[in-house]
C-alpha cells in the first residue's frame, strides 16, 4: 500500500507570509497531482508533475517534485486570502490510480 | 474542457431510503471514473473504481451491495446508497480518467452531500 504523507495538516498565516506544503512518501509514484479543495465542492486540478526534479510555476504557487519522485512540494508566495482552501497532493501509481495525502488546510487572515 | 458534473448537489433522505447520485464528464470520455468519500476536514476515501461497461472494483471495507456503482458509457456512472443510514452521510465526489495524453489526471466533480435522517 502506498501512504503519502502530507505536512502541515492546517497552516494559519497572515496576507503577505510565504508558505510550504510538504507531500512525502516511501514509495516512487509515476506523477503526482496538486488540488485545491473549496468546503462544499469537489477538488480542482493545480498542476501535474511527472519528471523528477521537475519545477511549475502557477502564478505565485511553486510546484516540485522530487529526484526520486517520492516527495514534492508547493510553496505559496505571498499568500493571499483567496489562497484560502484544503490542498491535496496525490501521487499515481500502478494502474494510474491516484493515493491522496491527507491535505493541508491553509487559512490566509487578511 | 475536463469538465465532470454531478447530480444532486445536495439530498437529504429519511433512513432505509435508497439515493442515487449521477457522475458525468461533460466533455471527454472517461473510461474510468472513481468514488470517493470525505468526511468533514479531512482528506478523500477511495470507495471504488468503476471501468466503463465492467464491475466496479470496490476498495476493502466497502460493502458492494450497499454502495452500488454502474458505468453504463463512458460519460455516465451512477452510485446508489441503498438502503441509507445515518452514518452514510458525507460529502460524496466522483471523478473520471480519460483517455490519451492526459490519461494520468483525474478530474472531480463538485461533490453531492448526503444527509441520511
Amino acid at each position: 500500500t502506498q501512504l503519502l504523507e502530507q505536512s502541515p495538516q492546517f497552516l494559519s498565516i497572515q496576507e503577505g507570509e510565504n508558505l510550504t506544503v510538504y507531500c512525502n512518501s516511501s514509495s516512487v509514484f509515476s506523477s503526482l497531482q496538486w488540488y485545491r479543495q473549496e468546503p462544499g465542492e469537489g477538488p480542482v486540478l493545480l498542476v501535474t508533475v511527472v519528471t523528477g526534479g521537475e519545477v511549475k510555476k502557477l502564478k505565485r504557487l511553486t510546484f516540485q517534485f522530487g529526484d526520486a519522485r517520492k516527495d514534492s512540494s508547493l510553496h505559496i508566495t505571498a499568500a493571499q486570502p483567496g489562497d484560502t482552501g484544503l490542498y491535496l497532493c496525490a501521487g499515481a501509481g500502478a494502474g494510474n490510480m491516484l493515493t491522496f495525502g491527507g491535505g493541508t488546510r491553509l487559512m490566509v487572515k487578511p | 474542457g475536463a469538465v465532470v458534473s454531478q447530480h444532486p448537489s445536495r439530498v437529504i433522505c429519511k433512513s432505509g431510503t435508497s439515493v442515487k447520485i449521477e457522475c458525468r464528464s461533460l466533455d471527454f470520455q472517461a473510461t474510468t471514473m472513481f468514488w470517493y468519500r470525505q468526511f468533514p476536514k479531512q482528506s478523500l476515501m477511495l470507495m471504488a473504481t468503476s471501468n466503463e461497461g465492467s464491475k466496479a472494483t470496490y476498495e476493502q471495507g466497502v460493502e458492494k451491495d450497499k454502495f452500488l456503482i454502474n458505468h453504463a458509457s463512458l460519460t455516465l456512472s451512477t452510485l446508489t446508497v441503498t438502503s441509507a443510514h445515518p452514518e452514510d452521510s458525507s460529502f460524496y465526489i466522483c471523478s473520471a480518467r480519460g483517455v490519451g495524453g492526459r490519461g494520468n489526471e483525474q478530474f472531480f466533480g463538485p461533490g453531492t452531500r448526503l444527509t441520511v435522517l
